[in-house]
């Protein structure tokens, strides 16, 4: 079974610019997260979709993030304009019973 | 407030020491645990879980955790660490009043060769 995908991996960028990431989920898991994680820090979920729905975005900075998930399957995250405090991790994982499955994450440099 | 403890941000250990590495937690729902390894460069992975049943559980690479309900615990802990341990740990509490994770902060784990 394929895993979680993301890309890019990783992503260097200037302050102001803007940024997109995107995520495939394993198939036929409905639910998708979107998590921000600083160095030396836990996950911080940012949204949580169910299909293509937002089930909570309430930790999403919303003035400079957004997501989508328009078939309930993709995924995009977007950042603009971004902040030096934006540099993270920003990990998707999907769900099935419960359990989630992360990939591998974008590594986000903001200069 | 819901929240997960994890005891030790830093443990440095010798090859073939035994391991235990505390998580607390606070939520009053049903509790689904579980602890995620991420190596170094990698990603997070799934070790363990707990749902219900035997409170001893037994992940991969030879780590186990027990679920202590009246201590509102889930140690992890694995009898003799290898080098290829060395990563971060984190214990993680799903809610499932809302299907989220509550994250503990992690704890650093290296082995000394």
């Amino acid at each position: 079974e394929a895993g979680v995908a993301q890309s890019p991996r990783y992503k260097i960028i200037e302050k102001r610019q803007s940024v997109a990431f995107w995520c495939n989920p394993i198939s036929g898991h409905a639910t998708l997260y979107w998590y921000q994680q600083i160095l030396g820090q836990g996950p911080k979920l940012l949204i949580q979709f169910q299909n293509n729905g937002v089930v909570d975005d309430s930790q999403l900075p919303k003035d400079r993030f957004s997501a989508e998930r328009l078939k309930g399957v993709d995924s995009t995250l977007k950042i603009q304009p971004a902040k030096l405090e934006d540099s993270a991790v920003y990990l998707c994982a999907s769900s099935s019973e419960g359990t989630q499955y992360f990939g591998p994450g974008t590594r986000l440099t903001v200069l | 407030a819901q929240s997960v403890s994890q005891h030790n941000h830093h443990v440095i250990l010798s090859e073939a020491a035994s391991l235990e590495l505390g998580c607390n937690y606070s939520y009053g729902g049903t509790v689904n645990l579980f602890w995620y390894v991420q190596y170094p460069g990698q990603h997070l992975q799934l070790l363990l879980k707990y749902f219900s049943g035997d409170p001893l559980v037994k992940g991969i690479k030879g780590f186990e955790a027990e679920f202590i309900k009246s201590k509102f615990s889930f140690n992890l802990r694995k009898p003799s660490v290898q080098w290829s341990d060395t990563a971060e740990y984190f214990c993680a509490v799903f809610m499932d009043s809302n299907y989220q994770l509550i994250w503990g902060a992690g704890t650093k784990l290296i082995i000394k060769p």
